[in-house]
């Protein structure tokens, strides 16, 4: 199985400020794709953004971006502006480009503090 | 939202009892996947379904079963259900593998085993 690791299980951030949760993953394959999704208390997991491994631009979706490090097997994503309903769970996903499985990492639980 | 329903959303049976988990789609997405999450491990695969009757493991499949008798439906089933199949199980479906097709999910089933 594909390795996800995210290596922070919680973090907080103070509202309007900025925060990155970090992912890293293994393959040896040039061309998947990542996810972030969040799983607010509600359990709905909800998609944030996506990326192809084989475009170089990050991508970005309103307040969220990612820094996706080829190289490094590195996505990380940020959140800027941080608010209160951006508490959440924030799970990493890979899929490999010819395949249906995802894996994901173990989750970063982010508390947003007014 | 994807229309995604998964049945029940709640529920409490005692080990040894058969358990089915129902989950509905009204995309007509081709791909369906069960998925159960758990603290510290993030998503995990159960089964995945590429078409109807066809079903393949997943990475945590040992006592679980599915079928998948009209594209709409997939259903999850213990056939002797224990402790450690307590959990909150995912559906998710997927209408493309080759693209940037994220998966959908469902709302969760949350199962305890006594």
């Amino acid at each position: 199985a594909q390795t996800v690791t995210q290596s922070q299980p919680e973090m907080s951030v103070q509202e309007a400020e900025t925060v990155t949760l970090s992912c890293t993953y293994d393959t040896s394959e040039s061309n998947y794709y990542l996810f972030w999704y969040k799983q607010p208390p509600s359990r709905q997991m909800i998609l944030v953004i996506r990326q192809e491994a084989y475009k170089q631009q990050n991508a970005t979706e309103n307040r969220f971006s990612v820094n996706f490090q080829k190289a490094a097997k590195s996505f990380s994503l940020k959140i800027s502006d941080s608010q209160l309903g951006d508490t959440a769970m924030y799970f990493c996903a890979f899929m490999f480009s010819t395949g249906n499985q995802f894996y994901f990492g173990t989750g970063t639980s982010l508390t947003v503090i007014p | 939202d994807a229309g995604i329903t998964q049945s029940p959303r709640h529920k409490v049976t005692e080990t040894g009892t058969p358990v089915t988990l129902r989950c509905h789609q009204t995309e007509n997405h081709r791909y369906m996947y069960w998925y159960r999450q758990d603290p510290g491990h993030g998503l995990r695969l159960i089964h995945y379904s590429y078409g109807v009757k066809d079903t393949d493991k997943g990475e945590v499949s040992d006592g679980y079963s599915v079928s998948r008798s009209k594209t709409e439906d997939f259903l999850l089933t213990l056939e002797s259900a224990t402790s450690s199949q307590t959990s909150v199980y995912f559906c998710a479906i997927q209408d493309s593998l080759y693209s940037n097709q994220p998966q959908h999910f469902g709302d969760g089933t949350r199962l305890s085993i006594l």
